[in-house]
């Protein structure tokens, strides 16, 4: 089972524009963690937050995390058509040790 | 190559057969997990090891899957008796403890035909 979604479902842009990605989860976590996955491809790992952080930058990424909301969200700043992707969120749940996925969203950034 | 390796990538197989999969993890991650994942859905989890140890289960888990990490380094991930509802990308990851993120491999995209 999974732990929660990702929103929207599906993101299509310009290049240059943001992209903005919300992720919503459950129950109490340890961390969240953000990944891309290109077609048929494996996982990349993008940024992890820990529960007790609210934001953190890694390059054009941003990522916020509302606990209190069990939410968070990934900006994408100036995207590319590289950026064309899913993006999903995993939850650390307190108390386990394995990582939840979300549904994903997938990115479509047009030339 | 230091990252998570995989085999094989691609393993095409009749229904009824078992398969075995393998995963290296990073070397001295003591953390690896096997995930599933069809098509336009987020991987599940299917199973962790801590080292040697099988720590937890998915119940997606039936008795046709089994998974050993003998030495505390690669891992295999057996199917017995495969249904085509078997078929997906089985993806292994590994991570050296909580406070770092987990780090993926290729995975192994199996269909049963």
């Amino acid at each position: 089972s999974q732990q929660g979604e990702e929103d929207p479902q599906a993101l299509s842009i310009q290049e240059g524009e943001n992209a903005t990605m919300n992720c919503s989860y459950k129950t109490s976590i340890n961390n969240l963690q953000w990944y891309r996955q290109n077609s048929g491809r494996g996982l990349v790992h993008l940024i992890l937050i820990r529960s007790n952080e609210r934001e953190k930058h890694s390059g054009r990424l941003r990522v916020t995390l509302d606990t209190s909301k069990k939410s968070s969200s990934l900006l994408i700043t100036a995207s590319r058509a590289a950026d064309t992707a899913s993006y999903f969120c995993a939850t650390e749940n307190t108390g386990f040790q394995k990582l939840v996925f979300g549904t994903g969203t997938r990115l479509l950034v047009s030339p | 190559d230091t990252g998570v390796s995989q085999d094989p990538r691609h393993k095409i197989t009749k229904r009824g057969q078992n398969v075995t999969f393998r995963c290296d993890p990073i070397s001295e991650h003591n953390r690896l997990y096997w995930y599933r994942q069809t098509l336009g859905q987020g991987p599940e989890f299917l199973t962790y090891f801590q080292n040697e140890a099988q720590l937890e289960k998915s119940r997606l888990l039936s008795d046709r899957f089994s998974a050993e990490r003998p030495k505390g380094s690669f891992s295999t991930l057996e199917i017995q008796r495969t249904e085509q509802g078997d078929s997906a990308m089985y993806l292994c990851a590994s991570s050296p403890n909580n406070r770092e993120p987990a780090f993926f491999g290729q995975g192994t995209r199996l269909t049963v035909v």
